[in-house]
């Protein structure tokens, strides 16, 4: 099955530098790559997602990058602020095809933005 | 609108109990997944419902039963759970094969 590893455990940053989250995946058929931020007691939130025919996607502070022949994909926020602290998962589909498929997560980074 | 919604929020539960779990959504999704996350961990695929039909069952064992009496619903029922199936329970819901899921905020279990 799928693998999915997640670097660093945990990262801390000064407010307003950049944070950068990196994931490697095994499975060479998985195809789409959601970034997911949890915080404290909640469920996890839908923060950015790409897909594999796409080698880079941005929303405001937040942008992924994936290489696919490497098999890794990385999360960027720029301009950190103290509402960005939670931890983050990546994820991979797990490409079973025939129907909905599950993602398989990263174990997470918590990332904790110093003022 | 992107909620999907759980409810109880917090439930204790003796090892003899039997108990359910309910997870909603009002998107017109037509996948349904529950998955099970212990502390400082990461969410774990459990089950997964496709046009109400049970497509993937992670080897999960039989003390928990999925349900999804309609497209908007699905259920989990525990039954003789043990002490180390404490966790919190996410349901989340996505529109077809490969779309973006939302999860709903979770039902942290606590079997004593």
């Amino acid at each position: 099955g799928e693998n999915v590893e997640q670097h660093p455990s945990t990262l801390s940053v000064q407010e307003g530098d950049s944070a950068v989250i990196k994931c490697t995946y095994s499975d060479s058929a998985s195809n789409y790559f959601p970034w997911y931020k949890q915080e404290l007691g909640k469920g996890p939130q839908l923060i950015i997602d790409i897909r594999s025919n796409v080698g880079e996607k941005k929303d405001q502070r937040i942008a992924v990058t994936l290489n696919k022949t490497a098999k890794h994909f990385s999360l960027h926020i720029t301009e950190t602020q103290p509402e960005d602290s939670a931890v983050y998962f990546c994820a991979a589909s797990t490409g079973r095809g025939g129907g909905a498929d599950g993602l398989t997560f990263g174990k997470g980074t918590h990332l904790i933005i110093q003022p | 609108d992107t909620e999907v919604t759980q409810t109880p929020k917090h439930l204790v539960m003796g090892m003899t109990n039997k108990k359910s779990l309910k997870c909603e959504q009002h998107m017109g999704h037509r996948a349904m997944y529950w998955y099970k996350q212990k502390a400082k961990k990461p969410p774990e695929l459990m089950f997964v419902y496709s046009y109400e039909k049970l497509s993937i069952n992670e080897s999960v064992p039989s003390r928990f039963s999925p349900e999804c009496p309609n497209s908007s619903l699905l259920n989990l029922h525990l039954h003789a759970l043990q002490p180390e199936d404490s966790a919190l329970y996410l349901c989340a819901s996505s529109q077809d094969l490969l779309r973006t899921q939302y999860f709903g905020p979770g039902t942290r279990l606590l079997v004593l």
